[in-house]
Formats: C-alpha cells, sequence, structure tokens
C-alpha cells in the first residue's frame, strides 16, 4: 500500500518549458490536491477534485493546469514555466467526509531557470 | 490578511517544557480544523484533528474557539523529537483545506 506516490521527486526545467506532474493514490479517495509550498508561505492550494470528473481552482491556479484522469490519478500541468514556479509541490488525497485529514505524498521539487 | 495566521516562531524550547501555538482563522464558515507537524524538508503529517470540545492525545492537547476563530496547540513535557513545523489547517468547506505558514518548534536538550 504505497498511498500517495509523486513523480518526478526533483525536475530542472527552463523558462518557457512545459511538464507534467504525475500523482497518483491508491486509497481509493474521492479528494484529490495539488498544493505548492515556497519559504515563509506555507502550503497553497493550487486546484482541487473533490470528485472524479470534477476540478476547482484554489488560491493559486494561475499557469496550472490539471487533470483528474480517473479516482486514482490528478495531474498538474505547467504548459509554460516560469522562475516564480520554483518551489516544492504536494500531491494530497482525502476521504471527502468531514473532518477527514489529508494525506501527503513526498513532494516535487521543480526549480526553473 | 492571510485566511489562517500563526506566529512564525520559532520557539526554542528546553526539554520537559510546555509549549502553546496559536492560530486564527478569518473564514467563520470553516468547517473542520487541524494540526500537522511537517518536518524538514518532508510532507506534512497529520498530528491532530481539533473538535469543539477540546481532545487530547498523549502530551498533545488541541482547543477551538468558533466564537473567536482561533486555534491552540499545547505541547506538554517537550521531547527532542517534537522538534518540527507545526501547520494549522482548516477545511473552508467541501474539503477546500488553507493551511497556516507554519510555527517552528526547536526542542534543545
Amino acid at each position: 500500500n504505497a498511498g500517495v506516490t509523486q513523480t518526478p521527486k526533483f525536475q530542472v526545467l527552463k523558462t518557457g518549458q512545459s511538464m507534467t506532474l504525475q500523482c497518483a493514490q491508491d486509497m481509493n479517495h474521492n479528494s484529490m490536491y495539488w498544493y505548492r509550498q515556497d519559504p515563509g508561505m506555507g502550503l497553497r492550494l493550487i486546484y482541487y477534485s473533490a470528485s472524479e470528473g470534477t476540478t476547482d481552482k484554489g488560491e493559486v491556479p494561475n499557469g496550472y493546469n490539471v487533470s483528474r484522469l480517473n479516482k486514482r490519478e490528478f495531474s498538474l500541468r505547467l504548459e509554460s514555466a516560469a522562475p516564480s514556479q520554483t518551489s516544492v509541490y504536494f500531491c494530497a488525497s482525502t476521504k471527502p467526509s468531514d473532518n477527514q485529514p489529508q494525506h501527503f505524498g513526498d513532494g516535487t521539487r521543480l526549480s526553473i531557470l | 490578511r492571510k485566511e489562517v495566521e500563526q506566529d512564525p516562531g520559532p520557539f526554542n524550547v528546553p526539554e520537559g517544557a510546555t509549549v502553546a501555538f496559536n492560530c486564527t482563522y478569518s473564514n467563520s464558515a470553516s468547517q473542520s480544523f487541524f494540526w500537522y507537524r511537517q518536518d524538514c524538508r518532508k510532507e506534512p503529517k497529520l498530528l491532530m484533528s481539533v473538535y469543539s470540545s477540546g481532545n487530547e492525545d498523549g502530551r498533545f492537547t488541541a482547543q477551538l474557539n468558533r466564537a473567536s476563530q482561533y486555534i491552540s496547540l499545547l505541547i506538554r513535557d517537550s521531547k527532542l523529537s517534537d522538534s518540527a513545523t507545526y501547520l494549522c489547517v482548516v477545511n473552508r468547506n467541501n474539503n477546500d483545506m488553507r493551511f497556516g505558514a507554519g510555527t517552528r518548534l526547536t526542542v534543545k536538550p
């Protein structure tokens, strides 16, 4: 039982390149999330998906797109990477009920030069 | 103003000390509340949920004051292994989670 798996763990891009971050969970959770974490800022929600087939914007969606491919997988795409998107990206999943904690992946460290 | 505010610290305390962290949130419709712990360069992990009546888990006590929109975490008898960043997390609705920036704790021998 792997929980939440993110790939890749590290990536360096040049400005303007595109990239997709992958996330998969094997806990049969309905809801999935993408966050970014910058120093001193805490985690900020980029997009989330309350269930298969739905996605919603979070606090900082600009410059990103998401796809909820199926119940297990939720990908995050940077179409044209910018240095301001250098960050650590975390994927998480949870059951849809109230008071349910989120389970996080190990994170993807992304640097854009 | 951030939706979830925490004192960033750092808090430097000796082993065995009691330390308290505070968190305020601005969205009065928020439904559920958590404390997470995050170690350096690692993912956040759930420490405990926070219930309206207050709840305790070993050395950790969490309290919620909905009227004041305030959450607290008390750690008693601090251990070296408690050194981490503690994140206050608020579920606005439909699992739209908002995180505080975190409070850093260092427990020293």
